[in-house]
Formats: structure tokens, sequence, C-alpha cells
């Protein structure tokens, strides 16, 4: 079983949909989650980083961290063709430590 | 990309041959990273290093080498080149001490023939 586990997709929405995405773990010692979105062509860019469990909201992002279910999720409200893109989980245990990630969900949003 | 230039940004070789390639930062970070991306596969950390000189293996480090005489660079070198070794590098920096943050540079897309 591979640590972190994340749908491939592809996901495909209408434009204004609210987007769900999700990665479930194995290792009950991740205690640093971050969500970061892949532009076709470009490097992984920070998209949102949360400590431990619990939720937390940035303009139409929301990631959500249930630790008891090893389970993370990021919500994006009103989507746009503009989040068309691949948005990786990514976990680590502390500090600097090296991230894990998953493999990416592929979003493709439709006007 | 924060500050991160990597080069070349693109690279054909062949088999067998010597590659290195360049991570450069301006950000005066302490931490830096080499991954690979392959499809199917995701992001998988090759090597990673903590300070100057200070280098230690990711999941997938054979057939590569690393090294780091000064802050600002991060060198991954393949020996001896291989088609399995076809993929986009990415280098990503973080911050010391505090942040579990890494910001990645554009990539560098290696083609072994």
């Amino acid at each position: 079983q591979k640590e972190v586990e994340q749908d491939p997709g592809p996901l495909s929405v209408p434009e204004g949909a609210i987007v769900s995405l999700n990665c479930t773990y194995s290792n009950s010692a991740f205690q640093y989650f971050m969500w970061y979105r892949q532009y076709s062509r470009k490097g992984p860019e920070l998209l949102m980083y949360t400590y431990s469990s619990g939720n937390k909201e940035d303009g139409r992002f929301t990631a959500q961290v249930d630790k008891s279910s090893k389970y993370i999720s990021l919500f994006i409200r009103d989507s746009q063709p503009s989040d068309s893109a691949t948005y990786l989980c990514a976990m680590s245990f502390s500090g600097n430590t090296p991230l894990v990630f998953g493999k990416g969900t592929r979003l493709s949003v439709i006007a | 990309d924060a500050g991160i230039t990597q080069s070349p940004r693109h690279k054909v070789t062949e088999t067998g041959t010597p590659v290195t390639l360049r991570c450069h930062q301006t950000e005066n970070h302490r931490y830096m990273y080499w991954y690979r991306q392959d499809p199917g596969h995701g992001l998988r950390l090759i090597h990673y290093s903590y300070g100057v000189k200070d280098t230690d293996k990711g999941e997938v480090s054979d057939g590569y080498s690393v090294s780091r005489s000064k802050t600002e660079d991060f060198l991954l070198t393949l020996e001896s080149a291989t088609s399995s070794q076809t993929s986009v590098y990415f280098c990503a920096i973080s911050e010391s001490d505090s942040q579990e943050t890494q910001y990645f540079g554009p990539g560098t897309r290696l083609l072994v023939l």
C-alpha cells in the first residue's frame, strides 16, 4: 500500500461547480498537509498548507484534514476554467522532513 | 518561482553519457530538494540537502548523485544516463526552522535516447 493515495481522475466539472479533491494516507505520523496546484508544463505551486487536523480557508479554497480517518480534502467553490490543473496533495512528518506526494488529480473546469 | 532557476530547461542526451542539472536559488534557504515526476508515479524525491555539503538520499536515489558546495546551488548528476531516467526534474527549496513548505522551480525536461 502506497503511503499516500490520490485518485488521478481526470475530473471534469462545469464552471461554477463545487469541486472536492481527496487524499488518503496510511501513516498516522504525518503532521503537515499541503495542496499544490500544477499547471501543464510548470512546477507545482503551493496552494494550501495545514498543520494537524482542522479546516483552513483561503478565498474559494478550503482544506480539511481528518487525522482520525487519515483523509484530507481540498474544496474549490465557484470553480473557474483557470482552476483547470493537476492538484497534488503532499504531507510530511515534521520540520523540514521530505514531503510525500500523491500522484495528483487532473481537473478540468468547463466554461 | 520563488527565486529558483533550473538549467538547462530542456536536454536531450544519449544513454551512457553523464548529465548534470543545476538548481540555483536566490532566497538563501537552507533546504534544497531534487524530485523527478513521471506519469503514474507523481513526484518522487531523489536527494535532498539540509545545508552546504550535507545531503541525504530520497526514495529513488539509485543512479543519481548530488553536490552542494554553496548555499545557492544544488547539482544533480546522472553519472551514466539511462532511458529510465527520462523524466521531468524539479528542484525545490524550503525555509529553515519554521515552515514545512516547499517552493518549486520550473523544471528540467530530460530525454535520454
